[in-house]
């Protein structure tokens, strides 16, 4: 199985910072990476698929960049909303596999 | 508007089978071409992905199950079901139905659409 692994487990941030999470792939994915968003109590949601695109509806402020092992999530200027933990996940191979989360929390 | 609705006892005893049914609403399993899959998350921790069924019937699960794991469509219901046998405690989770895009849509591979979840708790 392909491990995900992401960093930090937690941030804290203000409204109006840039904020970055990291997802590192035991092994190669290409760009076979997505970010999902999930606020308590809630699904989570698709943000980001194939490591940088945009899924439709998603704030712009949210990008993806990565391939092969290392990838991030940028947040541009951090929201309210925004506030929530993200997942990781590679659709390289079955077993699908997701990062154990990373939680960003109001400073 | 796509809508998924995972349906199910929210109790179960230990070393019996859990069952769910997603009810998928807004589009047809058996014409659109996308895969349908289970994801369940642990009280306080992450995801992990069960199974994932494509509309023709083909399917996927996870090894870490041990072949515990069924999974189903049924088209004239437009529903996927999850059999999961032998349980434990440690199946505790908020089960997740969940559309995945396959190879004729830009999100392959991603889970695009999400039900809301069900929780199931294995107790005796």
């Amino acid at each position: 199985d392909i491990q995900m692994t992401q960093s930090p487990s937690s941030v804290s941030a203000s409204v109006g910072d840039r904020v970055t999470i990291t997802c590192r792939a035991s092994q190669g994915i290409s760009s076979w990476l997505g970010w999902y968003q999930q606020k308590p109590g809630e699904a989570p949601k698709l943000l980001i698929y194939s490591a940088s695109s945009l899924q439709s509806g998603v704030p712009s402020r949210f990008s993806g960049s990565g391939s092969g092992t290392d990838f991030t999530l940028t947040i541009s200027s951090l929201q309210p909303e925004d506030f929530a933990t993200y997942y990781c996940q590679q659709a390289n191979s079955f077993p699908y596999t997701f990062g154990q989360g990373t939680k960003v929390e109001i400073k | 508007q796509l809508q998924l609705q995972e349906s199910g006892p929210g109790l179960v005893k230990p070393s019996e089978t859990l069952s769910l049914t997603c009810t998928v609403s807004g589009d047809s399993i058996s014409s659109s071409k996308y895969y349908w899959g289970w994801i369940r998350q642990p009280p306080g921790k992450g995801l992990e992905w069960i199974a994932s069924i494509y509309y023709s019937g083909s399917t996927y699960d996870n090894p870490s199950l041990k072949s515990r794991v069924t999974i189903s469509v049924d088209t004239s219901k437009n529903q996927v079901s999850l059999k999961l046998s032998s349980v434990t405690a440690a199946d505790t989770a908020v089960y997740y139905c969940a559309r995945l895009g396959s190879s004729f849509y830009d999100t392959s591979g991603f889970f695009d659409y999400w039900g809301q979840g069900t929780r199931v708790t294995i107790s005796s």
